[in-house]
């Protein structure tokens, strides 16, 4: 049963438009919410996170929302640059822990 | 500040092998998470050691284990190897009281 899920695979944007990725998770255990980016061949890069105390939290371009009734977070990047493109992984987890949840990831491709 | 480095990045073995891989943490890290990634199943949690000892485990055969070192440095052992276990294997290390981790670049295991 996956817990967090990423139900877009693949995004494409324009260049200066807004990005949003979505993440839906089903175990309201989870009480902290990271985005990580991965390029092919490296690890993920930490971006974003948020506690389930918040709604929001802001980073440079980088926003993100935390619907905790719907469970349901997003991530926007605003504006969109082509260095963004890559894949985008939502993860949770519960209590302060190491363990991570990730979903499946979403392909984001930002054209010139 | 050097990076999560990992060793070797690269490994082909035959079925039945076993491997060992390496993981040296951000100086100051105490834990480190390993995480199995594949193209069906995404990001997998393995296990996360925390000053020498075991404090969660994910959902894999025992033919998967790790340790980790009085320097933080880790490691993990997959014996009796099947062609499933190929992936790409990530290490991520943290300060061990928040869900933050910084990922290595991994090592690409492939068994034949």
């Amino acid at each position: 049963d996956q817990q967090v899920k990423q139900n877009s695979p693949s995004l494409s944007v324009q260049e200066g438009r807004i990005s949003i990725l979505n993440c839906d998770y089903t175990n309201s255990m989870f009480d902290y919410f990271l985005w990580y980016k991965k390029y092919p061949a490296e690890g993920p890069t930490f971006l974003i996170s948020i506690s389930s105390i918040k709604d929001k939290n802001e980073d440079g371009r980088f926003t993100v929302f935390l619907n905790k009734s719907a469970k349901h977070l997003s991530l926007h990047i605003v504006p969109s640059q082509p260095g963004d493109s890559a894949v985008y992984f939502c993860a949770a987890s519960q209590g302060g822990s190491e363990k991570l949840v990730f979903g499946k990831g979403t392909k984001l491709t930002v054209n010139p | 500040k050097a990076g999560v480095t990992q060793t070797p990045r690269y490994l082909i073995k035959t079925r039945g092998q076993q491997v060992t891989l390496s993981c040296s943490p951000i100086s100051g890290h105490r834990s480190v998470s390993w995480y199995q990634q594949t193209p069906g199943q995404g990001l997998q949690f393995l296990f996360e050691y925390f000053s020498e000892t075991q404090r969660n485990k994910g959902n894999f055969p025992g033919r998967f284990s790790g340790r980790q070192f009085s320097n933080s440095r880790s490691e993990m052992n997959v014996s009796t190897l099947e062609l499933g276990d190929s992936a790409l294997y990530l290490c991520a290390s943290g300060w061990g009281g928040s869900s933050e981790q910084f990922f290595g670049p991994g090592t690409r295991l492939t068994v034949l």
